[in-house]
């Protein structure tokens, strides 16, 4: 089974610092992506990225930026962490877009901004 | 982009059919419909996928009509453990342009 890790479950920052969220997957997959979920607006993109080094805006990409210089590894990056970026962040990967096998996602990494 | 429309909640009990019905008036040619489950604290895992008429694995069945505006995810006979919020997304994906939307999704809650 293909596997996305992302390397935190829970994550206390404080206002104003840089935060890196990893994201790790196994099986060669072309386009990763990075989802914040928070409740009654569902998942919303943030970035994704179709090759490495090639990255692309989502919807709400304000106050992030992403990093992926290797195949398996996406980051997302919190340039200064505000409180209204506490939320669930998921990592998601897929081999051809989502109309071939659907996208495999990570556990999710809880993130509370203080 | 295709935007879909899912009932917020249903409530069913153990050993029920279950059927919820996606509306996604504005689907283009390229898109697939893809419905994917999520339990608490956890990322969403996929279930089904389709393009047109009928789809059917293990877990589910897909049924999506000619003009391909709507589609309903069927669970056969649920259990407890089907208590979940599924989501039902369109979109093609290919070359650079994803801009898949998930929607709010429909919390399914079954009962003993």
């Amino acid at each position: 089974d293909v596997k996305v890790t992302q390397s935190s479950r829970y994550l206390v920052k404080r206002t104003g610092e840089k935060v890196f969220l990893e994201c790790v997957q196994d099986m060669d997959h072309e386009n990763m992506f990075w989802y914040r979920q928070d409740p009654g607006l569902g998942l919303r993109l943030i970035y994704f990225s179709y090759d490495v080094k090639m990255k692309e805006k989502g919807d709400i990409p304000e106050g992030y930026s992403v990093s992926r210089e290797k195949k398996e590894r996406f980051s997302l990056i919190l340039e200064s962490a505000s409180t209204n970026q506490t939320s669930m962040y998921l990592c998601a990967s897929s081999l051809g877009g989502q109309d071939t096998y659907g996208y495999t996602f990570g556990s999710g990494t809880r993130l509370t901004v203080v | 982009l295709a935007k879909t429309t899912q009932p917020i909640s249903m409530d069913s009990y153990e050993g029920q059919e279950v059927n919820i019905t996606c509306s996604h008036n504005n689907i283009a040619t390229n898109d697939y419909i893809t419905w994917y489950q999520q339990f608490p604290s956890q990322g969403p895992r996929f279930i089904i996928q389709g393009y047109k008429t009928k789809v059917t694995n293990e877990v589910a069945s897909l049924f999506i009509p000619a003009d391909r505006k709507s589609s309903t995810l069927s669970l056969p006979r649920v259990s407890l453990s089907d208590t979940a919020v599924y989501y039902c997304l369109v979109g093609d994906g290919r070359g650079g342009g994803f801009k898949t939307i998930f929607g709010a999704g429909t919390r399914l809650f079954v009962k003993a």
